[in-house]
Parts: C-alpha cells; sequence; structure tokens
C-alpha cells in the first residue's frame, strides 16, 4: 500500500481538454512535489508546496496543497501534446528527518493531437 | 556535466550475477539519495548519503543491496547475487543542502534488467 495515492492512474485526452490529477494521503507531509518524468529519464521537478492551502500557478499548469497538508491536486489547462508524460506527487512526511521523499504510483497522461 | 550523470544507463544481468551502478552527482552536493522505479510505479527510497556517512538505509530491500560514497563524492550500489524481482530503474539524486530531498535533482537512472 502506498502512502501516497494518485488518480487516475492513466489519462487519455485530446489536446486543448483540461484535467486534473488527484494525490491523497491519510498522512501530514511538511512540504509535497509535483514531478513530470518522460520514458527514459529521470523525475524532474515542476513544483513544490509547503504551506497548507497553498495555490501555485506555472503556465498552464495550477498547483494546490490541502488545507491538512494531506492531499494535492495538479489541474492543467487545454492540454497539449507536449504535457504528455508520468506526473508523480511526492511528499516528505512530517514524522521523517526530512531525508526520504514517499512518492506515489503516478499519473500517466496521453495528449492526443 | 551540470547534472548527474548514472551509468550503466541500461545494464543486462544474469540471475546470480552480481552488479555494481555507479552515480556520479552534481558536483558540491553534499546529499544523495538512491531509489528503486519498478516498471509503472513511483520511486521508492533506497538509501540516503550525507557526505559519505550513510544516514539511512532503511529502504535497501535486503542484505543482498548494498551502496557506499567513500569520498563523499561518487557513488555505488552493488547488488549481489541478483534476482529477478531486482529488474527496475534505479535512480539517483542528489542535492545541494544536507537532507536536502525536496531540492533534490534526479539522474536518468539506471534500468537494470535481470534475466
Amino acid at each position: 500500500t502506498q502512502l501516497l495515492e494518485q488518480s487516475p492512474q492513466f489519462l487519455s485526452i485530446q489536446e486543448g481538454e483540461n484535467l486534473t490529477v488527484y494525490c491523497n494521503s491519510s498522512s501530514v507531509f511538511s512540504s509535497l512535489q509535483w514531478y513530470r518524468q518522460e520514458p527514459g529519464e529521470g523525475p524532474v521537478l515542476l513544483v513544490t508546496v509547503v504551506t497548507g492551502g497553498e495555490v501555485k500557478k506555472l503556465k498552464r499548469l495550477t498547483f494546490q496543497f490541502g488545507d491538512a497538508r494531506k492531499d494535492s491536486s495538479l489541474h492543467i489547462t487545454a492540454a497539449q501534446p507536449g504535457d504528455t508524460g508520468l506526473y508523480l506527487c511526492a511528499g516528505a512526511p512530517i514524522d521523517n528527518a526530512g531525508n526520504m521523499l514517499t512518492f506515489g504510483g503516478g499519473t500517466r497522461l496521453m495528449v492526443k493531437p | 556535466g551540470a547534472g548527474v550523470s548514472q551509468s550503466p544507463r541500461y545494464k543486462v544481468a544474469k540471475r546470480g550475477q552480481d552488479v555494481a551502478l555507479r552515480c556520479d552527482p552534481i558536483s558540491g552536493h553534499v546529499s544523495l539519495f538512491w531509489y528503486q522505479q519498478a516498471l509503472g510505479q513511483g520511486p521508492e527510497f533506497l538509501t540516503y548519503f550525507q557526505n559519505e556517512a550513510q544516514l539511512d538505509k532503511s529502504g535497501l530491500p535486503s542484505d543482498r543491496f548494498f551502496a557506499e560514497r567513500p569520498e563523499g563524492s561518487v557513488s555505488t550500489l552493488k547488488i549481489q547475487r541478483t534476482q529477478q524481482e531486482d529488474s527496475a530503474v534505479y535512480l539517483c539524486a542528489s542535492s545541494l543542502v544536507e537532507g536536502g530531498v525536496t531540492e533534490a535533482f534526479f539522474g536518468q537512472g539506471t534500468r537494470l534488467t535481470v534475466v
């Protein structure tokens, strides 16, 4: 059982559609990150959220950290084929010394032209 | 190079063979992490080094897994007597700060296939 549950696991949409990916846990995190990973590459950090209720925007991507710091969401507006990839959320558990990131299982997104 | 470099990129090992995976972190980075990513899964923590000290090895799945970072720079992950379940991508990440897992940069990984 993963500490961070991501949904959906797979998502296939048409170019121009909007989508939301969810990352949920029963545990509290001191911070939470979202990564994007392409085939054959390592994860690349998109954003870090730290404060409960925080909202961050990165062009067409909007990230939100839940008030209780147990969950997060990633919303993509007007998806493009270049957004295709594996999206991973990862958190630093509040009771951990900060040495370990716990990752979700990932959401594999395909955006068709 | 400017990023975290891992070698080899791909490794095929026969079951029972020993393998060694190398990670060259970003120069000057204090913290180094190893993760294991099975096919279709998110990465799972293996071990953490602060300089040459291995401060956390709680994620190593068995005593066949061993990691070292003798001079606080390059790290090697060694797997003895490989098994099929060891097949995965092994990711290395480094960070400038102590315990800086939230500011870590990942390498491209080594894909290990045990046949």
